[in-house]
């Protein structure tokens, strides 16, 4: 299966900590995408890495990605109680239009 | 001002039922897709279109039947309903062109929890 694992699978900080997570893919790439889930909703994009980049921000968010690992990872800084949700890494498919989503990291920021 | 909408929000039907979910985006993308997310929040892509076009048909049973009237609509006709389609079915769109074009950003419908009893 190409599809990314995650890890961990579920991680509880507390606000103002940071919170990393981790995503692993197996095929070769174009970009990797990281996705947010709040509990009930549909999934809301975050940040686009191509892979010609090691590094991204937006905001309190920093994505960093290793394609000679097959790896990236999403950190949030200053983390808030509304952080809270599910968080899911997408790779395109090297072969195909598809996006393969991870497993997911579900994140428990309490305040 | 929606941006992805999906209808039904819930859907709680029989076995061997037929139902319908309809999906439309008003941000003016080529791509539409159908994913299937289970309890484990696995998250999987059924089909795509481009431009009313099937795209991608992943190995999803023939009782799933996407329909495209324009290119702001897909919609998702499920016949003879069984326990296992029982899930939370996501519409999404991107700018993604045309075949062979990258998967862009996808924007994502709030989903239809189905529930077939």
């Amino acid at each position: 299966s190409q599809q990314g694992e995650e890890d961990p699978q579920a991680l509880s900080i507390q606000e103002g900590e940071n919170a990393t997570m981790n995503c692993s893919y197996k095929t070769s790439i174009n970009n990797l995408q990281w996705y947010r889930q709040n509990s009930g909703r549909g999934l809301v994009h975050l940040i686009l890495i191509r892979s010609n980049e090691r590094e991204k921000h937006s905001g309190r968010l920093r994505v960093t990605l290793d394609t000679s690992k097959k790896s990236s990872s999403l950190l949030i800084t200053a983390s808030r109680a509304a952080d809270t949700a599910s968080y899911f890494c997408a790779t395109d498919d090297h072969n195909t239009d598809k996006l393969i989503f991870g497993t997911g990291t579900r994140l428990q920021v309490f305040p | 001002d929606t941006a992805v909408s999906q209808t039904p929000k819930y859907l709680v039907t029989q076995m061997g039922n037929d139902k319908s979910i309809k999906c439309e985006q008003n941000l003016g993308h080529d791509t539409m897709y159908w994913y299937k997310q289970d309890s484990k929040k696995f998250l999987k892509i059924m089909f795509s279109y481009n431009n009313k076009e099937l795209i991608i048909n992943e190995t999803v049973p023939n009782r799933f039947s996407p329909k495209s009237p324009d290119k702001a609509h897909l919609n998702l006709h499920i016949n003879s309903l069984e326990l296992g389609d029982s899930a939370v079915y996501f519409c999404a769109s991107s700018h993604a062109t045309a075949p062979g074009l990258r998967p862009d950003t996808q924007y994502f419908g709030p989903g239809t929890r189905l529930t077939v009893l």
